[in-house]
């Protein structure tokens, strides 16, 4: 298994609130990713990095901002909550030839 | 607008049968294709993948077919287990893109 960890697992936060994701590999890999899940609409793309300080918008990046100082360390920022935002979010690495390998999974609750 | 369908939403098998799990896709700049397999409260994990220049690629009791004229792929799990009860996502990706563009996934149920 890839070596990758998110934290927190299970977030409850309230409306407005700003909030941060992690996403830790022990890969060495140029790209991480953050998706998100939800009933209805499989697995989309919130934003990726193709390396430090590198990152692009995905399809549904509106309301969302990440940050990557470091190889390792992916973070997700939800700027100010809603309750559209709750959802299981995953955190990907690629490896070779395209093929991601995803983290845990983080339960966020926004009341 | 879908790039890549999975159209059944649900599947129900019996265990020791076939069980077939079926994706279309629009883009044909995609070259490389992906399923994973997902369990509750846990990540997708990759099960198997296939280059556009195969129609056919086998792991074990996993056979991905790859019908390029037709824009199908379709994942073949022979005989199915109650363990391969999960959620199915057929992913593509290609066209020089690091992105993955991911089906809504079908839900398998294997009946013992």
């Amino acid at each position: 298994d890839a070596g990758i960890t998110q934290s927190p697992r299970h977030k409850v936060t309230e409306t407005g609130t700003p909030v941060t994701l992690r996403c830790h590999q022990t890969e060495n890999h140029r790209y991480m990713y953050w998706y998100r899940q939800d009933p209805g609409h499989g697995l989309r793309l919130i934003h990726y990095s193709y390396g430090v300080k590198d990152t692009d918008k995905g399809e549904v990046s509106d309301g969302y901002s990440v940050s990557r100082s470091k190889t390792e360390d992916f973070l997700l920022t939800l700027e100010s909550a809603t309750s559209s935002q709750t959802s299981v979010y995953f955190c990907a690495i690629s490896g070779a030839r395209e093929t991601q390998y995803f983290g845990p999974g983080t339960r966020l609750l926004v009341l | 607008d879908q790039q890549v369908k999975q159209n059944s939403p649900s599947l129900s098998v019996q265990e020791g049968r076939i069980s077939i799990l079926n994706c279309d896709y629009t883009n044909s700049m995609f070259d490389y294709f992906l399923w994973y397999k997902k369990y509750p409260a846990e990540g997708p994990t990759f099960l198997i993948s296939i280059s556009s220049i195969k129609d056919k690629n086998e792991d074990g009791r996993f056979t991905v077919f790859l019908n390029k004229s037709a824009k199908h792929l379709s994942l073949h799990i022979v005989p199915s287990q109650p363990g391969d009860s999960a959620v199915y996502f057929c992913a593509a990706g290609g066209g020089g893109s690091e992105k993955l563009v991911f089906g809504k996934g079908t839900k398998l149920t294997v009946n013992p």
